[in-house]
């Protein structure tokens, strides 16, 4: 079973637009991280936030955390079309090294 | 530097017959991880090694099921006689990380279709 639910499930933007993911997650955890995922390809890793950090960024990426809603979202912006993939939130729970995923978010950008 | 390898990349078994499937970690990562990701699905855990020593294997379905990482390198994750149900992405990640959460790093995962 998985841990959480992302809003969208697919989401369809223009190349240039921003684009907003939202996680949101069931246990108290010890941090989140996002993972794009390119059709039959591996998971990459994008960003990781701590638990006792709201905001963090990373080139085009931002990332925002409340643990009080047990959510999270990751903002693209300027999206490109090589930005087309599924996106997941990952969550480790406490005194846990697995991650749980949710069911992602299959992003397509038009060109 | 080589990230996580994987293989075979695809595996076609007949219902009932055993498979193995390897994972390559990045050299000196001391956790590996496997998940199991079905078609439109996120990944799901199946177990985790740090080292040798198999710390967490609460996510493998069934007892056909088993993985080993003898020398706290290579991973091998077997199935056996296996169903249609298994039928899925393979995926393994490693990590630097002893103690405390880290990044894991995905290999591209091996595909398993049995028929």
């Amino acid at each position: 079973s998985q841990q959480g639910e992302e809003d969208p499930q697919a989401l369809s933007i223009q190349e240039g637009e921003n684009a907003t993911m939202n996680c949101s997650y069931k246990t108290s955890i010890n941090n989140l991280q996002w993972y794009r995922q390119n059709s039959g390809r591996g998971l990459v890793h994008l960003i990781l936030i701590r638990s006792n950090e709201r905001e963090k960024h990373s080139g085009r990426l931002r990332v925002t955390l409340d643990t009080s809603k047990k959510s999270s979202s990751l903002l693209i912006t300027a999206s490109r079309a090589a930005d087309t993939a599924s996106y997941f939130c990952a969550t480790d729970a406490r005194g846990a090294q697995k991650l749980v995923f949710g069911q992602g978010t299959r992003l397509t950008i038009n060109p | 530097g080589a990230g996580v390898s994987q293989s075979p990349r695809y595996k076609v078994a007949k219902r009932g017959q055993d498979v193995a499937l390897r994972c390559d970690p990045i050299s000196g990562h001391v956790s590996l991880f496997w998940y199991q990701q079905a078609l439109g699905q996120g990944p799901e855990f199946l177990t985790y090694f740090q080292n040798e020593a198999q710390l967490d294997k609460s996510g493998l379905p069934s007892d056909r099921f088993f993985a080993e990482r003898p020398e706290g390198s290579v991973s091998t994750l077997k199935i056996q006689r296996t169903q249609q149900e298994d039928s899925a992405v393979y995926l393994c990640a490693s990590s630097l990380a002893r103690t405390r959460s880290y990044e894991q790093y995905f290999g591209p995962g091996t595909r398993l279709t049995v028929t």
